[in-house]
């Protein structure tokens, strides 16, 4: 059973362009959050989308948006990058009910030079 | 909004020995889960164990158990037989039991404690 995935591992951008990175849930997920970890911090929840609909969104501005396909898988998109958008960007998959456990990706690692 | 607080940025257990890692949260809801992830350096956040806010049994999970102290708001982590393999960054973190617009809340992390394991 193949766990959640994430692409690409590693990204290299310059400030001002738009990247897009991806994520399959976990076999069986219907749900999907985003989280953007700086270094040296805890992960900061961005938004969840469920049913094809973002749900709920943390406190990130509108240059961070995304999807979710009919599979369940999802993308992250950010426009016009700072450098303060360098980080580990986290996809977690789980079933949409409030007590359902998380389960992480490997994480896509994010530089903006 | 919610928050956590991790207060030991970084401890350190001699290898078979037993630590204990600190969480406390803020909350007004009485209806809640707790998780501790472990993420080591290859980056996977991996799930430790987690704790239904109205459960007062202290879930157990082989070698990691937790202190679940909710009047105080306190979840602490106790990691017995400590092994090499343990070496990690802890993140306490906090989920809402309320189901807002469908799916499920997004988790509160706290910014997490470096465990060391000494051989």
């Amino acid at each position: 059973d193949a766990g959640v995935t994430q692409s690409p591992t590693h990204l290299i951008k310059t400030r001002g362009q738009q990247v897009t990175l991806r994520c399959s849930p976990k076999s069986g997920h219907d749900t999907v959050s985003w989280y953007q970890q700086a270094l040296g911090q805890g992960p900061q929840f961005i938004f969840q989308y469920y049913e094809e609909e973002e749900r709920q969104r943390g406190n990130f501005p509108d240059r961070f948006s995304g999807h979710q396909f009919p599979n369940y898988s999802s993308e992250l998109n950010v426009n016009a990058l700072l450098l303060g958008d360098s980080a580990l960007y986290l996809c977690a998959s789980s079933h949409g009910y409030p007590g359902e456990t998380q389960y992480f990706g490997p994480g896509t690692r994010l530089l903006v030079l | 909004a919610q928050t956590v607080t991790q207060s030991q940025p970084e401890m350190s257990v001699q290898e078979a020995e037993t630590v204990t890692l600190s969480c406390t949260y803020d909350t007004s809801e009485s209806d809640y889960y707790l998780f501790w992830y472990k993420q080591p350096p290859s980056r996977q956040m991996i799930l430790v164990i987690r704790q239904e806010a109205y459960k007062q049994q202290n879930a157990t999970e082989n070698r990691f158990s937790v202190n679940f102290q909710k009047a105080a708001k306190s979840f602490s982590l106790k990691i017995s037989d400590s092994q090499l393999g343990d070496a990690a960054m802890y993140f306490c973190a906090y989920r809402s039991a309320i189901r807002q617009g469908g799916g499920a809340d997004g988790l509160t992390f706290g910014k997490g404690t470096h465990l060391i394991i000494q051989p």
